[in-house]
């Protein structure tokens, strides 16, 4: 599976959008973009995948760029509890066994 | 309500035990996993289940042993072996292996003293 690269933090005020990019240079064409986030201490809950389209959903966007070396998620409207690690993963789909590699991902605080 | 449980949220254990975490979900998924957590770190695949009866290591496996007797549950035992257990350890599951999104429990902090 491709190797993400995401800054370690970022801050973001609140009711703002956050930008959080995402570099996956070697991603084949079979691998998804997947984000996650962590709240501290918590399990991490997933936000939302993609392919090679735009995806939106409740939570969030998921922009993937043309050549699929880089995503970028955002949050509309930033809140507080929007504060936690969020996770870009890419992986290989299907049946037959994979691995998801969970990088170090980037803190993001929202501030008031 | 849906979901996985992982107990006890937090299990302290003298070194040289063999403990077990347990997994636990009723969304009726295939899938299961157990990762493993270190304070800054990303997640690592410790071992997955496809299926009942079937699961494979992953990234972390050795010192750890897992069963998948059943389709709702995928305990994790840490075992002497592991040559430094204390971590934050989490399960998750997914309907099936693949690109499927993944739930996780909240995770059991286990400290070895």
């Amino acid at each position: 599976d491709a190797k993400t690269t995401q800054p370690p933090s970022m801050d973001c005020a609140e009711g703002r959008a956050a930008n959080l990019p995402c570099n996956h240079s070697t991603i084949s064409g079979n691998e998804y973009v997947y984000w996650y986030r962590q709240i501290h201490s918590q399990g991490p809950q997933y936000i939302i995948h993609g392919l090679k389209n735009n995806e939106t959903n409740e939570m969030a966007s998921l922009i993937i760029t043309e050549d699929r070396k880089s995503s970028t998620l955002i949050l509309p409207h930033a809140t507080l509890r929007d504060t936690a690690v969020y996770y870009c993963i890419v992986r290989v789909g299907g049946t037959g066994g994979f691995k998801t590699i969970f990088g170090a991902g980037t803190r993001l605080f929202v501030k008031a | 309500d849906g979901g996985i449980t992982q107990s006890p949220k937090y299990l302290f254990r003298k070194e040289g035990q063999n403990v077990t975490l347990s997994c636990e979900q009723n969304l009726n998924h295939d899938a299961m996993y157990w990762y493993r957590q270190d304070p800054g770190q990303g997640l690592r695949l410790i071992y997955y289940s496809q299926i009942v009866n079937d699961f494979q290591k992953g990234d972390i496996a050795e010192g750890y042993s897992v069963s998948r007797e059943k389709k709702e549950s995928f305990p994790l035992t840490v075992t002497s072996a592991q040559k430094n257990p204390t971590a934050f350890y989490l399960c998750a599951s997914s309907i099936r292996a693949g690109t499927y999104e993944q739930f996780f429990g909240p995770g059991t902090r286990l400290t070895v003293l």
